[in-house]
């Protein structure tokens, strides 16, 4: 598989419920970070977490970072209609002391029903 | 808040035609990059830009491609000869510079070559 793969590929759930998404990487990495896409919308930034922590909380939504599993999962708690988008996890990676390129995997389409 | 902005929004060629691709990062912040993913795929890196030069490029990123600041606000993206797989939707972003720091990206420019 390739860096950042999302699991599920695909995510349909009622209002009220939470949504878990999990992301798998290869290579090690400095950072790991989750974006929303709207349908056809530019990228959101959500939360970054540093290879260093565990897990990262802002507002509804949890990140947990295993760097030995090399796997990070985002949970969005108490989902609302609002929250239907694609969520893609990124992996970033420093050189020599500056920010690389980021790695996206194919993302997760959640669908949040009313 | 500060953010990333790209023009045009949309934009539609003829095979073989120049486009340039315009994006303004945010003020402060000293790392560019393009991205871009053609529909339904994945976000795949271009590019990355620091101190006026290419830092790092993906081999999606040819001769065919060109990045410019042409001055201190404006980040663009050229292609010199447009081919249909040219189709997609090109994200600029940027990065404050410190080690770790969230990549911001601008809402994207639909690049749609007939």
């Amino acid at each position: 598989s390739q860096q950042g793969e999302e699991d599920p590929q695909a995510l349909s759930i009622q209002e009220g419920e939470n949504a878990t998404m999990n992301c798998s990487y290869k290579t090690s990495i400095n950072n790991l970070q989750w974006y929303r896409q709207n349908s056809g919308r530019g990228l959101v930034h959500l939360i970054l977490i540093r290879s260093n922590e565990r897990e990262k909380h802002s507002g509804r939504l949890r990140v947990t970072l295993d760097t030995s599993k090399k796997s990070s999962s985002l949970l969005i708690t108490a989902s609302r209609a609002a929250d239907t988008a694609s969520y893609f996890c990124a992996t970033g990676v420093i050189y020599g002391g500056s920010q690389g390129n980021l790695i996206f995997g194919k993302g997760t389409k959640l669908s949040v029903k009313p | 808040e500060p953010e990333v902005t790209q023009t045009p929004s949309h934009q539609v060629t003829q095979m073989g035609q120049e486009v340039i691709l315009r994006c303004v990062p945010i003020s402060n912040h000293l790392y560019f990059y393009w991205y871009r993913q053609i529909l339904g795929q994945k976000v795949e890196f271009l590019v990355s830009f620091y101190n006026n030069e290419i830092s790092e490029k993906s081999e999606i990123f040819d001769d065919q491609f060109s990045v410019e600041r042409p001055d201190g606000s404006n980040f663009t993206l050229k292609i010199r000869s447009t081919k249909l797989e040219d189709s997609a939707m090109y994200f600029c972003a940027s990065v404050r510079g410190r080690e770790g720091e969230t990549q911001y990206f601008g809402p994207g420019t639909r690049l749609l070559v007939l």
